[in-house]
């Protein structure tokens, strides 16, 4: 089955840095890879999706990147701030099909000022 | 997202009683999940349902058992509670495949 690893588990920056999360997954038919931010005590939100088809994908200062050969995805945050401060999750879709998710192990960010 | 809720929010439970978590949403989405949240390991997926009467295990299905007899509900079972059931567990729905999650606010479940 499909199975993800998500790097770093822990990150630290400062205000205004960028933020690197990057993920690989091991099912080749996977074709939906979505990131969740989940800030303390909430529930999971959805930030930004991508899908097989597609390279790159921008809103504001998040981004996600897809390298299907090498079947890994990426999240940029450009321009921390410290409300980007969360537990941040990787998924991909378990097959072609796409009936479920898969979630990496997260990613905790702080941001300090 | 008031459209999706879990009940209850906090449970505590002696091991080997059954108890039942429930979620309920009211967009007739037909896909439904269901996942656990603990340190150090994530969401793992426990069930998930496409549509009422279909129900597909997840990565964590043992000691769980579920059930859809209307596309508004997607309750969980836990036959016989055990403390590595101990949990955030978290319901989501889908209103197709390959499409992003709502997620419910969580049930916390600690088994004693």
């Amino acid at each position: 089955g499909e199975n993800v690893e998500q790097h770093p588990s822990t990150l630290s920056v400062q205000e205004g840095d960028s933020a690197v999360i990057k993920c690989t997954y091991s099912d080749s038919a996977s074709n939906y890879f979505p990131w969740y931010k989940q800030e303390l005590g909430k529930r999971p939100q959805l930030i930004i999706d991508i899908r097989s088809n597609v390279g790159e994908k921008k809103d504001q200062r998040i981004a996600v990147t897809l390298n299907k050969t090498a079947k890994h995805f990426s999240l940029h945050i450009t321009e921390t701030q410290p409300e980007d401060s969360a537990v941040y999750f990787c998924a991909a879709s378990v097959n072609q099909a796409g009936t479920a998710l898969i979630f990496g192990k997260g990613t905790t960010l702080s941001v300090s000022s | 997202d008031a459209g999706i809720t879990q009940s209850p929010r906090y449970k505590i439970t002696e091991t080997g009683r059954q108890v039942t978590l429930m979620c309920h949403q009211t967009w007739s989405h037909s896909y439904m999940f269901w996942y656990r949240q603990d340190l150090g390991h994530g969401l793992r997926l426990i069930y998930y349902s496409a549509a009422a009467d279909i129900t597909d295990k997840g990565e964590v299905p043992d000691g769980y058992v579920v059930s859809r007899s209307k596309t508004e509900n997607f309750p969980l079972t836990l036959e016989s509670a055990t403390r590595s059931q101990t949990s955030v567990y978290f319901c989501a729905s889908s209103e197709r495949p390959n499409y992003g999650y709502t997620f419910g606010s969580g049930t916390r479940l600690t088994v004693v």
